[in-house]
């Protein structure tokens, strides 16, 4: 069975001050992994999808790596605006289905 | 591209009544899933649709609940005889069948039972 796990599960940081999410995954083969970003009380919206070990992709202050094991979202000099739950999923081989199991998530507060 | 849409975004029902959600994919987008969402925790698959077949359904899936795309554009899911524990977030979401995939999602429709 296919499984997410995020940690932190809340972090705190201070306007400016970079760190990183962490995603570990287990997964009978992966088809894609995906970051998603949701407010409150809102949808899941889209971030990034990477393939495979050694992919990188950027979007402003975010950069999220992957591994055959875990994937990393950095956050570089954070924004209070990047407040949100920072959502980790895994998509199985496509004989599989294509159900999305994702993480419980990372809550991120950036304090100004 | 207005995005994926649904109705209603909130729903506050009895114990024991049917409810109805509908959901709106992306123009184009042949796959449409829905998920539940409850606090603290992430999406959890719930089925999915390939134009208007059915082709997975989670095995949590109660038979209370049945789902819909009648004609290969919309859905509707509904929950007969409503439970407390039904009360979540349902998310729906839509791709391009494809190797990448990628699911969007719409705003979800909050349900609360009584």
């Amino acid at each position: 069975e296919d499984q997410v796990t995020q940690s932190p599960e809340a972090l705190r940081l201070q306007e400016g001050e970079s760190s990183s999410l962490n995603c570990s995954y287990t997964v009978s083969g992966l088809r894609g992994l995906f970051w998603y970003r949701q407010d409150p009380g809102k949808g899941p919206e889209f971030l990034f999808t990477l393939y495979s070990a050694g992919e990188e992709k950027e979007k402003e202050r975010l950069k999220a790596t992957l591994t055959k094991k875990e994937s990393f979202l950095h956050i570089t000099a954070p924004k209070p605006e990047d407040s949100a739950t920072y959502l980790c999923a895994v998509q199985a081989e496509e004989t599989s289905g294509s159900r999305l199991t994702f993480g419980e998530g990372t809550q991120l507060t950036v304090n100004p | 591209d207005t995005g994926v849409s649904q109705d209603p975004r909130h729903k506050i029902t009895k114990r024991g009544q049917n409810v109805t959600f509908r959901c709106d994919p992306i123009s184009e987008h042949n796959r449409l899933y829905w998920y539940r969402q409850t606090l603290g925790q992430g999406p959890e698959f719930l089925t999915y649709f390939q134009n208007e077949a059915q082709l997975e359904k989670s095995r949590l899936l109660s038979d209370r609940f049945s789902a819909e795309r009648p004609k290969g554009s919309f859905s509707t899911l509904e929950i007969q005889r409503t439970e407390q524990g039904d009360s979540a977030m349902y998310l729906c979401a839509s791709s391009i069948q494809g190797y990448t995939d990628t699911q969007y999602f719409g705003p979800g429709t909050r349900l609360t039972v009584l």
